[in-house]
Order: structure tokens, then sequence, then C-alpha cells
């Protein structure tokens, strides 16, 4: 049974320029989460969605971030004309219910570098 | 709010040793709690939680946490150190049934364990 899965894992992208991170949770799971990870710092939620619907986006910043997760295919986190301190590891979650208690599995990470 | 506060971003113990690393948090109401281990550039693994029951929680890799209601604490802790335990290690909360889904990180405590 694979795990979370994350795509791709390492991305540059220059200032201004558009980045899709991928996220396809483990077999089975409805609800995603999205952390970001900045140096030194724990992580920090940003979106949490279940099929076709965002149900908490209270960490996502307000310009720039979009993040969906359609009836069929893999979550997106969509960053436009990144900035430098977009910089940052992604961190993709999928738990069976809500978090709540239950546990939610991580994926690998994608670490996002801005040029 | 939720917010988790772990004491000392930097533990070095020797192999063999004791391993205890803090954890306290502040909630209006009772959480749930987790501990999570992160090797470098690798997603967040599950190390244990509590969510209701026995105060003591036992997790993976001998790891294991007490629930302390009274002093809002949910210290992580080993008898004795291995070299594989070196990694970076996160507590985090998240309220309970019809609060928010989302987990609230500790900005982590990296352990070294020196032979």
């Amino acid at each position: 049974n694979a795990g979370v899965m994350q795509n791709p894992r390492h991305l540059v992208r220059r200032r201004g320029q558009e980045a899709r991170l991928r996220c396809s949770p483990m077999k089975g799971h409805s609800h995603v989460y999205w952390y970001r990870q900045l140096p030194e710092e724990g992580l920090k939620f940003m979106v949490y969605l279940q099929k076709e619907n965002i149900i908490d986006e209270s960490g996502m910043p307000k310009e720039r971030f979009s993040a969906e997760f359609p009836k069929e295919g893999p979550s997106i986190l969509r960053i436009q004309q990144v900035v430098r301190g977009d910089s940052a590891a992604y961190f993709c979650a999928s738990s069976l219910q809500g978090s709540s208690g239950n546990t939610i599995y991580f994926g690998e990470g994608s670490w996002l570098t801005v040029v | 709010a939720q917010s988790v506060t772990q004491l000392g971003s930097h533990v070095s113990v020797s192999e063999g040793a004791l391993v205890l690393l803090r954890c306290n948090y502040s909630s209006s109401v009772p959480p749930y709690l987790f501990w999570y281990v992160q090797y470098p550039n690798q997603g967040l693994q599950l190390l244990l939680k509590y969510t209701t029951g026995a105060t003591l929680v036992k997790g993976i890799n001998g790891f294991e946490a007490e629930f302390k209601k009274s002093e809002t604490s949910f210290h992580l802790t080993k008898p004795s150190a291995h070299m594989s335990d070196a990694a970076e290690y996160f507590c985090a909360v998240s309220l309970p049934q019809g609060g928010s889904e989302k987990l609230v990180f500790g900005k982590g405590t990296k352990l070294t364990v020196n032979p």
C-alpha cells in the first residue's frame, strides 16, 4: 500500500514563475492537508481539503497561493509568481477521516527553491 | 488558539543515555497530542499519539510519552538512546472532534546522539 506520494521532490523556480506541487493521498484517503516548513521552523498548516472541497484554508497566504483536490487526480498546491520567501519544504498529508485524533500520514515533501 | 512549545531546539545525548524531549502545550480544552520524527530530507513519521485513556503512551522505536494535564505537558522519553535516533522531533496538538482539523506543531527539537 503506497504512502502519500508527492512530486516533484525538488523544484527550482525563478522569481515570478509558477510552482505546482502534486500530492496523491494514501489509497482510500479522502482528506488532504498541506503544510509548509520554513528553515528552522516547525510545520505550519496551510489548507485542508476533501474531494472537490476546501474545508479550511486559514493558513493559506491571501495572494498567489491556491489549492485544489479534484474528484479525479492528485491534490495540487499552486504558487503563482513565486518570490524568494516561498522557498520552503511543502508537505502533504492525508487521513482516512478528519484528523482530530486520527492518524495523518505525511509524504516526503517537495522542496521548492526560488532563485 | 492552541500552541506548542518545545524546550530546547537542540538536545545532545550519549548513546545509551536517557532521551528526554520536552513539550508543553496551550489549549482551551484538553487536546489530542502527537510526536512525530523527521529524518533529514524526509517527511514526518508518527511516533505516538494521545487521544483518550491511559496517559502513558508507548510508541515505536522504544519511545513513550506521558500526558500530564496539570502540567500541560507531553514529554517524550526513551530509556536508552541509539545512534539511529538522531533526527528532529516535533510535538503537535489538535483539538478533539468538532474543533479544528489542523495540527499545530512546535518548532522541533534536533536530537544528536554521540557515540
